[in-house]
């Protein structure tokens, strides 16, 4: 199984600031990442697949990069409706896997 | 959009089979524009796949769970259904069921979850 690392694993940062989550994957997985968002009490929602590509709806604040086996989500300017935990997911092996989850709360 | 909702029993004994369902708010399981998958999140274990089953019938499971599972979907009444066999306290969770773009593998929209309690 293709295991996914995230890092770090809890932020804390203030609103308007640039936050960067990585996620690292035991082997390659060309594109095929996913990025989910989810509130206490709520489901995950997508935020990015293809490991850049915007889901359709989610604020341009948000962006993916990477490719194979090291990806960044990224939240330029943070609002205050950001915080929760996100979460990464390998689609290119089954089983499908997602990595532990980051955190993020505010200063 | 499409929208999901699970049901099922919240408490199930040791040994038991789960079974949960999932109601598809606008017959898109037809449509065989997706597909369908549960998903599960623990304390423990966090998110957990555990399998997809596309328009054609074709399923895919999570080999973790050892056989145990079965996905299935009654198109007619715009159900999905899955089927877990012999719980034990490890399958306590946050059920969900989810839907994706059909040749694609990411979950594009979430039911609410259902919290499925294994305990005697």
């Amino acid at each position: 199984d293709i295991q996914l690392t995230q890092s770090p694993s809890f932020l804390s940062a203030s609103v308007g600031d640039k936050v960067t989550i990585t996620c690292r994957a035991s082997q390659a997985i060309a594109k095929y990442l996913a990025w989910y968002q989810q509130k206490p009490g709520k489901a995950p929602e997508l935020l990015v697949y293809d490991a850049s590509t915007l889901h359709s709806g989610v604020p341009s604040r948000f962006s993916g990069g990477g490719s194979e086996t090291e990806f960044t989500l990224t939240i330029n300017g943070l609002q205050p409706e950001d915080f929760g935990t996100y979460f990464c997911q390998q689609l290119n092996n089954y089983p499908i896997t997602f990595g532990p989850g980051t955190k993020v709360d505010f200063k | 959009q499409v929208q999901l909702q699970e049901s099922g029993p919240k408490l199930v004994k040791p040994s038991q089979n789960l079974f949960l369902t999932c109601d598809v708010s606008d017959g898109s399981i037809k449509t065989g524009k997706y597909h369908w998958s549960w998903l599960r999140q623990s304390p423990g274990k966090g998110l957990e796949w555990i399998g997809y089953i596309f328009y054609s019938g074709t399923t895919y499971y999570n080999s973790s769970l050892k056989n145990r599972v079965i996905i299935s979907f009654n198109v007619s009444k715009n159900r999905l259904s899955l089927l877990l066999n012999s719980v034990t306290a490890a399958d306590t969770a946050i059920y969900y069921c989810a839907c994706g773009p059909e040749h694609t593998n990411y979950v594009e929209t979430w039911g609410r979850g259902t919290l499925v309690t294994v305990s005697s």
